[in-house]
C-alpha cells in the first residue's frame, strides 16, 4: 500500500508571496488532515477533510490559508501572502482507524 | 494551560539507562491515546497507543491513569536508535488529534 506523498519537499519564498502544497493520501481513505509544524513543536492541526468536506478548520487562518480537496482524494494547501512566521513543515495525514500515518511533509522557509 | 503538556526535556541517557517521560492533558473527556517517534527531519510515526490496563511493547511501557488524567512511556535498555522525538498524542473525540510539543531523547554511547 502506498502511502501518503507530498511535494515539494521544500520550498524557500518572501514573505507576501504565494506558495501552495499538494497532498495524495493513502488510497481509498476518505479523511484527510493539513498540520503545521513549527520547529521545536508538535504539529499542529490546521484543517480535517472528510472526502470533498471540511470538518474543521477552527485553526486555520483563514484570512491568509486556504486549502481544498475539490475531488475527494488529493488536496492543495495554499498561503497567500506568506509571513516569516509561516515558516514550518507542513504534514498532511491519512489515517487509518486511531493511526495517523504522515506523508514527509514540506518544509517552508519563509524569508 | 496547553490541551497536551510534556516533559520539557531533552533528556541526554547512557546506552542501556531506563528513561520515563511523562505527559498530562486537560480534557477529562479525552478518548484515546498514543505515543508517537519522530527522527530528526522526519514525519512522526505511531510508536504505541495506550490503555488504561497499560501496554508493553518489547523495552517499551505505556501506562494510562485516567484519573489524573496522565500518560508515561518507559524506555528500557535505552539503545543509540532510540534518539528520537517522542510525542504524547491525545484524541478527544470527533476526530481532534492533539500533540504535545514533545520529548528530545539523545541516549549516548
Amino acid at each position: 500500500e502506498a502511502g501518503v506523498a507530498q511535494s515539494p519537499r521544500y520550498k524557500i519564498i518572501e514573505k507576501r508571496q504565494s506558495v501552495a502544497f499538494w497532498c495524495n493520501p493513502i488510497s481509498g481513505h476518505a479523511t484527510l488532515y493539513w498540520y503545521q509544524q513549527i520547529l521545536g513543536q508538535g504539529p499542529k492541526l490546521l484543517i480535517q477533510f472528510q472526502n470533498n468536506g471540511v470538518v474543521d478548520d477552527s485553526q486555520l487562518p483563514k484570512d491568509r490559508f486556504s486549502a481544498e480537496r475539490l475531488k475527494g482524494v488529493d488536496s492543495t494547501l495554499k498561503i497567500q501572502p506568506a509571513k516569516l512566521e509561516d515558516s514550518a513543515v507542513y504534514l498532511c495525514a491519512s489515517p487509518a482507524g486511531d493511526t495517523q500515518y504522515f506523508g514527509p511533509g514540506t518544509r517552508l522557509t519563509v524569508l | 494551560r496547553k490541551e497536551v503538556e510534556q516533559d520539557p526535556g531533552p533528556f541526554n541517557v547512557p546506552e542501556g539507562a531506563t528513561v520515563a517521560f511523562n505527559c498530562t492533558y486537560s480534557n477529562s473527556a479525552s478518548q484515546s491515546f498514543f505515543w508517537y517517534r519522530q527522527d530528526c527531519r522526519k514525519e512522526p510515526k505511531l510508536l504505541m497507543s495506550v490503555y488504561s490496563s497499560g501496554n508493553e511493547d518489547g523495552r517499551f511501557t505505556a501506562q494510562l491513569n485516567r484519573a489524573s488524567q496522565y500518560i508515561s512511556l518507559l524506555i528500557r535498555d535505552s539503545k543509540l536508535s532510540d534518539s528520537a522525538t517522542y510525542l504524547c498524542v491525545v484524541n478527544t473525540g470527533g476526530f481532534k488529534t492533539i500533540f504535545g510539543a514533545g520529548t528530545r531523547l539523545f541516549v549516548k554511547a
